[in-house]
């Protein structure tokens, strides 16, 4: 069972375009966020994170929303390049930490 | 400083053959993890161990075993390679198991035939 719902699987866009990636959660003793980005080839590395005592951090072009009743966040891409074509993964962590349960993974494409 | 290492890159076994793979970290990290990487089934953890001498199961453990050799090494081991383990394979440290980050190595590609 999926505790971490991620979707779309995969997601084409134009360059300059908002690239959207939105996951769900059902464990409430989830309280951080992350989302990692995989370049082909490689390992996932952190991107940007959020905890639920806040509805929104921004980073650069990237921005996590999140909504806590509804038990959902989603990642923004302002402005997406080719250079962000990659594969992102949700995840969460739950009070205790130690083990983050990660979405299924969205492809995104970045067409120039 | 190379982070997270993993060997082999690339593996190919047959069906009931053994092997172990290696990972070690140098960034004097305390937790250190297994995953297996599928399409469409994002990450799964397969053992992890929050500290030197301790290991835990994950979500699928079934058919691995796990060694923390000491701080910075952390081997994972197929005693009979079966064809649904084909897979990437990734470790992960963080420095301890409530800091969130976790750093991943390269991954290794598994073939089981």
């Amino acid at each position: 069972q999926q505790q971490v719902k991620q979707s779309p699987q995969s997601l084409i866009v134009q360059k300059g375009g908002i690239s959207i990636i939105n996951c769900a959660y059902e464990n409430t003793a989830f309280d951080y966020f992350p989302w990692y980005q995989q370049f082909p080839g490689k390992g996932p590395a952190l991107l940007i994170a959020i905890r639920p005592d806040v509805s929104e951090k921004k980073e650069g072009r990237f921005t996590i929303s999140f909504n806590k009743s509804a038990k959902q966040f989603s990642l923004h891409i302002m402005d997406s390049q080719p250079g962000d074509s990659a594969t992102y993964f949700c995840a969460a962590e739950e009070t205790s930490g130690s083990r983050l349960t990660f979405g299924e993974g969205t492809q995104l494409t970045v067409n120039p | 400083n190379a982070g997270v290492t993993q060997t082999p890159k690339f593996q190919v076994l047959k069906t009931g053959q053994s092997m172990t793979l290696q990972c070690a970290q140098d960034m004097n990290h305390n937790s250190m993890y297994w995953y297996r990487q599928d399409p469409g089934m994002g990450l799964r953890l397969i053992y992890y161990s929050a500290s030197e001498g301790t290991t835990d199961k994950g979500e699928v453990p079934n058919g691995y075993n796990v060694s923390r050799l000491n701080k910075r090494e952390f081997s994972l081991r197929l005693e009979s390679a079966a064809p649904s383990q084909t897979s990437v394979y990734f470790c992960a440290s963080s420095y301890d198991r409530s800091s969130y980050e976790q750093y991943f190595g390269p991954g290794t590609r598994l073939t089981v035939t």
